[in-house]
């Protein structure tokens, strides 16, 4: 069970807007920061936000990342057909002094 | 172009024992902190460890499931990074991907991975 929960399905349909959220507690997302991860089927993960609100080079800017208290939140404006894939949220724990995963949220767009 | 190629994953019977390693290009590994994350087949992410770089005391940090079995270590003359498996348990059969990491703590770029399977 994660320590971060993550709602496991999500869907949307082409160009509409869709917020995926992460939950945690005081130790993790409280505390530190939120990352978001997006993973194709059959690939490695890819960094798609970091640092709460902060996107790497070459991810659209469709994709955009917040944080409220001990919840993140990643936003996906525009949906596309390439977006159906699962995402993963990521914080740094204090208490168990490394990182801790979501459970994933698998989007389909319809 | 960063890339991150591991290899050593095999069959390994519980209790056994693997090797890990990751070679690693495109940037400055010598400044660089490295991470190992694995992701059980049809399951989600797990942090397994992290090692700083040589200048910051090349410290190390385990998750909990793995930390006094798994010991992640690197070679900075051969841009290396690797990861010795010990007491091998059924649950950590994974994909393992070797990562550079950002803002010190979260994963980058990532390998391709590579499978280790432990069942008798």
């Amino acid at each position: 069970q994660s320590v971060l929960t993550q709602t496991p399905s999500a869907s949307g349909t082409p160009g509409q807007t869709v917020i995926l959220s992460c939950s945690g507690g005081r130790s993790n997302i409280g505390w530190n920061t939120v990352n978001w991860y997006q993973q194709l089927p059959g690939t490695a993960p890819k960094l798609l936000i970091h640092t709460t609100d902060q996107r790497p080079s070459g991810v659209p800017d469709r994709f955009s990342g917040s944080k409220s208290g001990t919840s993140g939140s990643l936003v996906i404006s525009g949906l596309q057909s390439e977006d159906e894939a699962i995402y993963y949220c990521a914080a740094w724990d204090d208490s168990l002094n490394g990182v801790i995963f979501g459970g994933g949220t698998k989007l389909t767009v319809l | 172009e960063v890339q991150l190629v591991e290899s050593g994953g095999a069959l390994v019977k519980p209790g056994g024992s693997l090797r890990l390693s990751c070679a690693a290009s495109g940037f400055a590994f010598t400044d660089a902190y490295m991470s190992w994350v694995r992701q059980p087949p049809g399951k989600g992410l797990e942090w397994v460890a992290r090692i700083k770089r040589e200048t910051h005391g090349g410290t190390t940090d385990y998750g909990a499931a793995v930390k006094g079995r798994f010991t992640i270590s690197r070679d900075d003359s051969t841009n290396a990074l690797y990861l010795q498996l010990d007491s091998l348990k059924p649950e950590d059969t994974a994909v393992y991907y070797c990562t550079t990491l950002v803002a010190l703590r979260f994963p980058e770029s990532w390998g391709q991975g590579t499978l280790v399977t432990v069942s008798s």
